[in-house]
């Protein structure tokens, strides 16, 4: 497609169910990030991915978080057992480079997750 | 600690008026973005500079970057409307290729 695309957008889970997240990046891009956007604030890094190796997670807030992109394009974020403080914006992003960010990095529109 | 600052966080301007937005930075970048996020969508890729002195503008936009002075400025000139949106700088610190770190973002509200 012609950007980053990502599905669902809108979710809402109860406390405790887990869900998965789905990032459908630009073709031909090596990178991918997934990102976590709190109301009101800037996006926090999560993890990244190289093709499918995935290169640095640092950033997943704690074990119930976990991505995966088996096959170097379509990634899936994943969160069990969601609490509260899940709730926020997940945007997924890709670029070309293959060295972290190179040039520029495309975001989709994002997957707005509430947990109640 | 790897920090990015924005200001102001808020900023109503009258169109027609010129206001420069600031960002600074805890430590040398590889890389610095400026982003725009209209409410309910995604981030748009503005600017992205690379090296000292580096000025990029688009339309009524301009954006530098002083690595020595860990400081980059988005300069807007004659303001419309259309430019409300919230701004983000974001930067790619040396030795962290893999992640960008935002600041807190700048609300721009363009009233007549």
């Amino acid at each position: 497609g012609a950007g980053v695309s990502q599905s669902p957008r809108y979710k809402v889970a109860k406390r405790g169910q887990d869900v998965a997240l789905r990032c459908d990046p630009i073709s031909g891009h090596v990178s991918l990030f997934w990102y976590q956007q709190a109301l009101g604030q800037g996006p926090e890094f999560l993890t990244y991915f190289q093709n499918e190796a995935q290169l640095d997670k640092s950033g997943l807030p704690s074990d119930r978080f976990f991505a995966e992109r088996p096959e170097g394009s379509v990634s899936t974020l994943k969160i069990q057992r969601t609490q509260q403080e899940d709730s926020a914006v997940y945007l997924c992003a890709s670029s070309f480079g293959q060295q972290g960010p190179y040039g520029t990095i495309y975001f989709g529109e994002g997957s707005w997750l509430t947990v109640v | 600690e790897l920090k990015v600052e924005q200001n102001p966080l808020f900023l109503s301007m009258q169109e027609g008026k010129n206001y420069t937005i600031y960002c600074n930075y805890s430590t040398t970048s590889d890389r610095l973005y400026w982003y725009r996020q209209d409410p309910g969508k995604s981030l748009e890729s503005l600017f992205v500079l690379l090296s000292n002195g580096a000025v990029k503008q688009e339309g009524r936009l301009m954006a530098s970057l002083d690595t020595k002075a860990r400081l980059s400025t988005l300069h807007i000139t004659a303001a419309v409307h259309d430019l409300s949106a919230t701004y983000f700088c974001a930067v790619s610190f040396t030795g962290t290729a893999s992640k960008l770190t935002f600041g807190t973002g700048t609300r721009l509200q363009v009233t007549l």
